[in-house]
């Protein structure tokens, strides 16, 4: 069974760029789950993507954006990157979008912005 | 909107100390309970969680944690440490109601176990 991926390891960007991350969720989840990890902070939550429809958003702005794919696998999408942005991304798949699905995590993507 | 707090931000214990890292969350509501953990250079994995039934749940490698609901507060413990438990361990809620599967963590408290 192979688990959650994620595709950059390591992103460096400058300012006013854009980027893309992805995921690629465990076997049989249909549920990916993107967060912000800033340093020395808990993961916050950006946004959830149930059967290829955003179903639940945190507290970013719409140049944070997603897609999920048929085959659930997921890209999260930043506009207009900010030195904000600096920080590891984490993608959590799930086997559905109920809370009593347990998460599991991706190693992370760390985009670093210039 | 659900907050957790984690009031430990880095705790050192020698081997063989006895743990507790303290977690509040503000809801309330029906939660369910998280402690995620991330060893160095590792992803973040889950340790143990509460949905209801016994308020004392066990989780992987000795772990414990106890929900107390009067005091809204999922505190971790583990009898004795180990130099590998080293690591940095977030605790994380999300509500039953309208929340879906969203993780509210905390801060985090990074733990150093020394030999």
């Amino acid at each position: 069974e192979t688990g959650v991926t994620q595709s950059p390891t390591h992103l460096i960007k400058t300012r006013g760029q854009q980027v893309t991350l992805r995921c690629s969720s465990q076997s049989g989840h249909n549920t990916v789950s993107w967060y912000q990890q800033a340093l020395g902070q808990g993961p916050q939550f950006i946004f959830q993507y149930y059967r290829e429809e955003e179903n639940g958003r945190g507290n970013f702005p719409p140049r944070f954006s997603g897609l999920q794919f048929p085959n659930y696998s997921s890209e999260l999408n930043v506009n207009a990157l900010e030195l904000d942005d600096s920080a590891l991304y984490l993608c959590a798949s799930s086997l559905g979008d109920r809370a009593s699905y347990e998460q599991y995590f991706g190693p992370g993507t760390r985009l670093t912005v210039t | 909107a659900q907050s957790v707090s984690q009031h430990n931000h880095h705790v050192i214990l020698s081997e063989a100390a006895s743990l507790e890292l303290g977690c509040n969350y503000s809801y309330g509501g029906t939660v369910n309970l998280f402690w995620y953990v991330q060893y160095p250079g590792q992803h973040l994995q889950l340790l143990l969680k509460y949905f209801s039934g016994d308020p004392l749940v066990k989780g992987i490698k000795g772990f414990e944690a106890e929900f107390i609901k009067s005091k809204f507060s999922f505190n971790l413990r583990k009898p004795s440490v180990q130099w590998s438990d080293t690591a940095e361990y977030f605790c994380a809620v999300n509500v039953l109601t309208g929340g879906g599967n969203k993780l509210t963590f905390g801060t985090g408290t990074q733990l150093k176990v020394e030999l």
